[in-house]
């Protein structure tokens, strides 16, 4: 079965800095990678996604991936982090071995303080 | 413009008393999913429709049913939901099948048994 693991389960962050959200994973085939954020007692809001192309991908909020093949990675990123950028994020990739349904890592909870 | 709309949003039941969480979609999309997620982790795939073909995860309980009666609305069906059962329920829309299709999330049901 397919994987993605997101290994830290919070990241802090001073508004204003770079924030990194990590996501690695496991596939056999092509990956196809998201991005997702989740905000207190609300849906997942959908940032970004890798099919093919380009390895740095642009999502929404000013967010962006880069996909890297080598390292299994498809890192989250924002240059400057906001106050209101804190929320729970999620990375998924499709699960060619089981129906294509989505496989989401565990979550990173993300605070930016001011 | 909401796309994906739950309702209600919050929904309390007695234990063992059979409940109806409902979605329903604009985008015309022709796949709906029902998830399952407790506590901020992961969202666990219930089922899902592609169009009327209703597709069931191995390990969800038979205690959860869903119902598609237009490609507008979709029914989560709990029989006699149990303590374990309280978590936010999300339902998700896609164009097409699962794979490369982005998926948008509604704003979730929180389910509360009593």
């Amino acid at each position: 079965a397919q994987s993605v693991a997101q290994p830290e389960d919070q990241v802090n962050v001073a508004e204003g800095n770079p924030l990194t959200v990590k996501c690695t994973y496991s596939v056999s085939g092509n990956p196809y990678l998201f991005w997702y954020v989740q905000y207190p007692n609300r849906g997942l809001q959908f940032l970004l996604k890798y099919i093919t192309g380009d390895n740095l991908v642009k999502g929404s909020y000013g967010f962006e991936a880069e996909f890297n093949k080598s390292q299994t990675s498809f890192h989250l990123k924002k240059p400057s982090a906001l106050v209101s950028d804190s929320a729970l994020y999620f990375c998924a990739v499709r699960d060619g071995t089981a129906g294509n349904k989505l496989t989401f890592g565990g979550g990173t909870r993300v605070l930016v303080k001011p | 413009d909401a796309m994906v709309i739950q309702n209600p949003r919050y929904q309390v039941t007695q234990f063992g008393k059979p409940v109806t969480l409902s979605c329903s979609q604009t985008l015309n999309h022709n796949v709906m999913y029902w998830y399952q997620q407790k506590s901020s982790q992961a969202p666990k795939l219930l089922f899902h429709y592609y169009d009327k073909d209703f597709n069931n995860e191995a390990d969800t309980p038979d205690n959860f049913q869903s119902r598609r009666p237009n490609t507008s609305f979709c029914f989560l069906d709990i029989r006699s939901p149990g303590l374990g059962d309280a978590a936010m329920y999300l339902c998700a829309t896609s164009r097409d099948k699962p794979g490369r299709e982005t998926q948008y999330f509604g704003p979730g049901t929180r389910l509360l048994v009593l």
